[in-house]
Order: structure tokens, then C-alpha cells, then sequence
């Protein structure tokens, strides 16, 4: 049964670069499609974009500017950096899966929360 | 981007009544070479990640009671629970990934009258 789970700091400064890990376990990140998604406190959902594993990516443009999705097969893990975050980023971030590119998320991983705060 | 409207925002239910919520695509999302629509449901309880329900707009995901359904295509969508369960009070989302950006629905509360 594969697993993600999300791993990274719960608080990161104004200005500064919010960095979080994806773990996939049980299986191979060597296939499916790798996404990153958050929700703010009380809102709705917003994607933040995927990579394969090959290390190709996609982002939402809203976001594009200031994110980075890599991953590293070796250790059956993928990574979110956003840079000069700022209070609206606040929020409960979560990977999933796809199967494909043009695919739903079927696994998602149990979210964590990052608050941006000095 | 495509933006994905719901509506209602909320509604109230009574056990064992029937729920409807829609949910509307600025732009189709079926692709016409395979007929299918791009468009998924999912389920949310509080502190819980989102589960998916139905995809392709009306396949039931494996495990989905089949009091949930999926119907609809084009442009237009609606999700039923034919006799609502006090485990099905939760947050609802459509989102379609017909686009390379994906975008939901802003999310319908169904709760039990």
C-alpha cells in the first residue's frame, strides 16, 4: 500500500524560502505523476504543481515565479520550495499522486501545516 | 485557467434525504478524441486530506458507496447522495484536470438538518 507523508518545517519567517519533502513509501516514485497542493485555514484547495520522475515539471502560474519541484528517485522523495513567502501562504500543504499527467489525485498524503510568521 | 463555480455553498440535509450539488466549468472540460470529461469529486472531513469519490465524471472510485453518484458533461456536473449517511457531512470539491492547471471547485459544506 503506498504512503506519502509530508515532512518539513511549521513555521518559516516573512521573506524567507518554505521547504517541504514528500515521502513516498511502499512503492516506486518511478512512476505516477507527483503533485504539490495547499489549502489556507478554512479555504478551499489550490495546486501547486508536479514533477516526474524523470524530473520534468509543471506549475500553476499563479505560483510559477517562486516555486521549485524536484525529486530525488534515490530516496523515493520529492520536494516543494516557495520562496519570499509571505503571510498568505500560510496554509496545510499536501502531496499527491497521479497516475498520469491528465489524471486525478487518488493518494494524498495526510497534509501539514506551515504558518509564515516572524 | 478554468474556473470551476459550485453551488451551494452549503446545505443542510436531512438522514437518509437526498443531496445535490453542481458544479459548473467556465470551458468544457470533455475531450472529444476519448469522449471523457475531465472532471473528479472529492470528499474532505475536518483534519482529513481530500478522498477521491468519482472520476471521469461519473466513476465511482473502488470502495465509494453507491449512494454517491456523478453525472453530467460539457461544461455542467452535479454530485448526488441519494440517502445521506450522518458520515457523509463533509466538505465537498469538483476539480477538473482537463487543464495543465489544475483548479477545484471552492467547496460545498453538507450537513445533516
Amino acid at each position: 500500500q503506498v504512503q506519502l507523508q509530508e515532512s518539513g518545517p511549521g513555521l518559516v519567517k516573512p521573506s524567507e524560502t518554505l521547504s517541504l519533502t514528500c515521502t513516498v513509501s511502499g512503492g516506486s516514485i518511478g512512476i505516477n505523476y507527483w503533485s504539490w497542493l495547499r489549502q489556507p485555514p478554512g479555504k478551499g484547495l489550490e495546486w501547486i504543481g508536479y514533477v516526474y520522475y524523470t524530473g520534468s515539471t509543471n506549475y500553476n502560474p499563479s505560483l510559477k515565479s517562486r516555486v521549485t519541484i524536484s525529486v530525488d528517485t534515490s530516496k523515493n522523495q520529492f520536494s516543494l520550495n516557495l520562496n519570499s513567502v509571505t503571510a498568505a501562504d500560510t496554509a496545510v500543504y499536501y502531496c499527491a499522486r497521479t497516475f498520469s499527467a491528465d489524471w486525478y489525485f487518488d493518494l494524498w498524503g495526510r497534509g501539514t501545516l506551515v504558518s509564515v510568521s516572524s | 485557467d478554468i474556473v470551476m463555480t459550485q453551488s451551494p455553498d452549503s446545505l443542510a440535509v436531512s438522514l437518509g434525504e437526498r443531496a445535490t450539488i453542481n458544479c459548473k466549468s467556465s470551458q468544457s472540460v470533455l475531450y472529444s478524441s476519448n469522449n471523457k470529461n475531465y472532471l473528479a469529486w472529492y470528499q474532505q472531513k475536518p483534519g482529513q486530506p481530500p478522498k477521491v469519490l468519482i472520476y471521469w465524471a461519473s466513476t465511482r472510485e473502488s470502495g465509494v458507496p453507491d449512494r454517491f453518484s456523478g453525472s453530467g458533461s460539457g461544461t455542467d456536473f452535479t454530485l448526488t447522495i441519494s440517502s445521506l449517511q450522518a458520515e457523509d457531512v463533509a466538505v465537498y470539491y469538483c476539480q477538473q484536470y482537463y487543464s495543465n492547471t489544475r483548479t477545484f471547485g471552492q467547496g460545498t459544506k453538507v450537513e445533516v438538518k
